[in-house]
């Protein structure tokens, strides 16, 4: 296993456009995080997933993001209207079942930048 | 969430022990203690976590007040690899997607 996956790297994108995020999470982990870093801060909580179901969204999830995880296997992060305030790094995490006793792996991260 | 405090940064010399402090005064009694680190363009790293008691891996210790409203993550030998910022968090067991994350502590190892 290689641990958490995700693509693209890097990406760049001008204002106004889509962008389409993938992460593979560890195999057999039902359990799937997306998280938005800034530079010089903490990663914030966007979303996550236990198997195929969207548990729970933060505030900070406007209606141009979105979050997919079909089958409860890999998971796609949208932002339509791409602003520059998008620019950051996205991370997704995967944990295996239920509890704050499993500890999330998180993959190496897509950083944006919106021109 | 409960939230966490943690010093800036903190600085250690190579090859000696490091003592990183975590406050988290309104822990409440299901909450676990988790620790990450994270190296620049990386994501987190997961280090060790802990619920009451002391805990060992691998990579550090995890020792945990007996109020639980602090703890300390210990690195045994410091290596100029253990650079980092270093994450105290506190997971919820009832609702262990949203983690907290502070800023943490920019952890300099110098040789």
């Amino acid at each position: 296993d290689t641990g958490v996956s995700q693509d693209p790297r890097h990406k760049i994108t001008k204002r106004g456009q889509n962008v389409t995020f993938r992460c593979d999470p560890i195999s057999e982990h039902n359990r799937l995080y997306w998280y938005r870093q800034t530079l010089g801060q903490g990663p914030e909580f966007l979303t996550y997933f236990q198997n195929e179901a969207q548990l729970e969204k933060s505030r900070l999830l406007s209606d141009r993001f979105s979050a997919e995880r079909p089958k409860g296997s890999f998971s796609t992060l949208e932002i339509q209207r791409t602003e520059q305030g998008d620019s950051a790094m996205y991370l997704c995490a995967s944990s295996s079942g239920q509890g704050a006793r499993f500890e999330a792996f998180f993959g190496q991260g897509t950083r944006l930048t919106v021109v | 969430d409960a939230k966490t405090t943690q010093p800036n940064s903190m600085e250690s010399n190579e090859e000696e022990p490091v003592h990183l402090p975590c406050n988290h005064s309104t822990i409440s009694g299901t909450d676990y203690i988790h620790w990450y680190r994270q190296l620049p363009s990386q994501g987190p790293e997961y280090v060790i976590h802990g619920l009451t008691s002391n805990v060992n891996n691998r990579m550090a210790s995890l020792a945990i007040a007996e109020d639980r409203k602090s703890s300390t993550l210990i690195l045994h030998r410091a290596t100029l690899r253990d650079a980092a910022v270093y994450y105290c968090i506190l997971r919820a067991n009832t609702n262990a997607g949203k983690s907290t994350f502070g800023d943490g502590t920019t952890l300099t190892v110098k040789p």
